[in-house]
């Protein structure tokens, strides 16, 4: 079946500018991540959705991100006024639903490589 | 502190032969799970192995082992009988929880393994 599919591959802007990154999970899955990877370093956390439940945004780094998931699937992660320290490969990944016992493991997405001017 | 931990940045292992990735982790939480990934070239994220904190037996996937030593909070990736496609950086991940209430992985820095003839 289809992967988690992500667009636009390859995002340039200039400073101050508003970018949004959309995410379609693997259908199914309820659950969604979105990560960030700068160059050469691991995967940073920034938003979780499970359901209908509130979402958990601890790892948003400012008030310039936020991420929305419509009718529990597709999610935008919006990034305004962006700035140069944005600049990053943005993943997104899903999951089933977490429990107890499984792994659960994240299927991820090819990501989205923002690059800021 | 940092929560997972890969000491190496880099590693070469001879085609055919055997390696180990290291990685150990912090958490206070009886109830974890522990994860691999593995980032070719390309670019995406795929799942290799998982281990949670309850398993008593270490969990094997192919080729692919983890080393599971609870009271050292290490759990270190066996790769046996290195091809060259094993050539990519390796992650070590670990999500925290008793009811995966956020499920959000954290990452360490990685490893990058190269692979030779």
């Amino acid at each position: 079946g289809a992967g988690v599919s992500q667009s636009p591959s390859n995002k340039v802007t200039e400073k101050g500018k508003d970018v949004e990154l959309r995410c379609d999970p693997i259908s199914g899955h309820t659950a969604l991540y979105w990560y960030r990877q700068s160059l050469g370093q691991g995967l940073e956390f920034l938003i979780y959705f499970q359901g209908n439940s509130a979402p958990d945004k601890s790892g948003l780094p400012s008030d310039r991100f936020s991420a929305e998931r419509t009718g529990g699937s597709v999610s935008t992660l919006t990034i305004q006024r962006t700035q140069q320290e944005d600049s990053a490969v943005y993943l997104c990944a899903s999951s089933l639903a977490p429990d107890r016992g499984g792994g659960n493991e994240q299927f991820f997405g090819p990501g989205t490589r923002l690059t800021v001017l | 502190a940092q929560k997972i931990t890969q000491t190496q940045p880099g590693m070469f292992v001879q085609e055919k032969e055997a390696v180990t990735l290291d990685c150990t982790y912090d958490t206070s939480d009886p109830s974890y799970g522990l994860f691999w990934y593995k980032q070719p070239s390309s670019g995406e994220m795929i799942f290799l192995i998982y281990q949670g904190s309850y398993d008593q037996q270490n969990a094997t996937e192919g080729r692919y082992s983890l080393n599971f030593q609870k009271a050292r909070k290490s759990a270190n990736l066996v790769i046996s009988a290195s091809q060259l496609g094993d050539s990519a950086m390796y992650f070590c991940a670990m999500r925290e929880g008793i009811d995966g209430a956020t499920n959000k992985l954290i990452f360490g820095t990685g490893t990058l393994l190269a692979v030779q003839p």
